[in-house]
């Protein structure tokens, strides 16, 4: 089936060091979107992605969708201690009907 | 806050047993979907619905069955309650015009014993 990976599992990073997540498909994506959950939260929809090539910013966030559309990354700069979650990629499985999500990557940031 | 409301918050019971979760979605928004979270597989998809009517399926088990309400808010029953059950379970619903940006619930946290 579908399978959506994300690396790395955890990242421990300074205050101020950027930060990079990969998410990588086994199979085309329609679309894919980032979510951040707090620690003793919820999943939070932070941007979807839709174009081969796309990138998109939001403050010290960027996101990527790969020309294939089989990959993506979220790269903070500068981060902050507020950045602290995991954050998950979702892809839309090859029906169109549900998302699949990776594992998450868990950003630690030590101030 | 998403919109989304789940109860209860936690949930403690014993193997064997049947439990109900609630989800009533943001205003506006016809679909819901389930999801389960635990620590080694994720975040695991189990069942969508769309205005009533069941849309698509994930890995959901055949101990577990969902519905949506003509009010459109949704309940998950799990019944026949292992240990592997625990986790949290979280309800999500989408805008009709976007519909795969989906909005979480707070989460129910199920423990079986």
């Amino acid at each position: 089936g579908q399978q959506v990976m994300q690396i790395p599992q955890y990242q421990h990073v300074q205050e101020g060091e950027d930060f990079t997540t990969y998410c990588n498909s086994s199979t085309t994506l329609s679309n894919i979107q980032w979510y951040k959950q707090r620690p003793g939260g919820h999943p939070v929809f932070l941007i979807q992605l839709v174009k081969s090539g796309e990138v998109k910013k939001q403050k010290r966030l960027t996101f990527q969708f790969g020309e294939a559309k089989k990959n993506s990354s979220l790269h903070i700069t500068a981060t902050q201690t507020t950045d602290v979650g995991t954050y998950f990629c979702a892809g839309l499985n090859q029906a169109g009907t549900a998302l699949i999500f990776g594992k998450g990557t868990t950003l630690s940031v030590s101030s | 806050d998403s919109g989304v409301t789940q109860t209860p918050k936690h949930l403690i019971t014993a193997t064997g047993q049947r439990v109900t979760l609630r989800c009533s979605p943001r205003s506006g928004d016809l679909s819901v979907y389930w999801y389960q979270q635990s620590l080694d597989q994720g975040l695991q998809f189990l069942i969508q619905y769309y205005n009533g009517e069941e849309r698509a399926k994930g890995n959901i088990l055949e101990r577990f069955s969902a519905q949506q309400f003509p009010d459109l808010h949704s309940e998950l029953n799990l019944s026949s309650l292992e240990l592997g059950d625990s986790a949290l379970y979280f309800c999500a619903s989408s805008p009709r015009d976007l519909p795969y940006e989906q909005y979480f619930g707070p989460g129910t946290r199920l423990t079986v014993t």
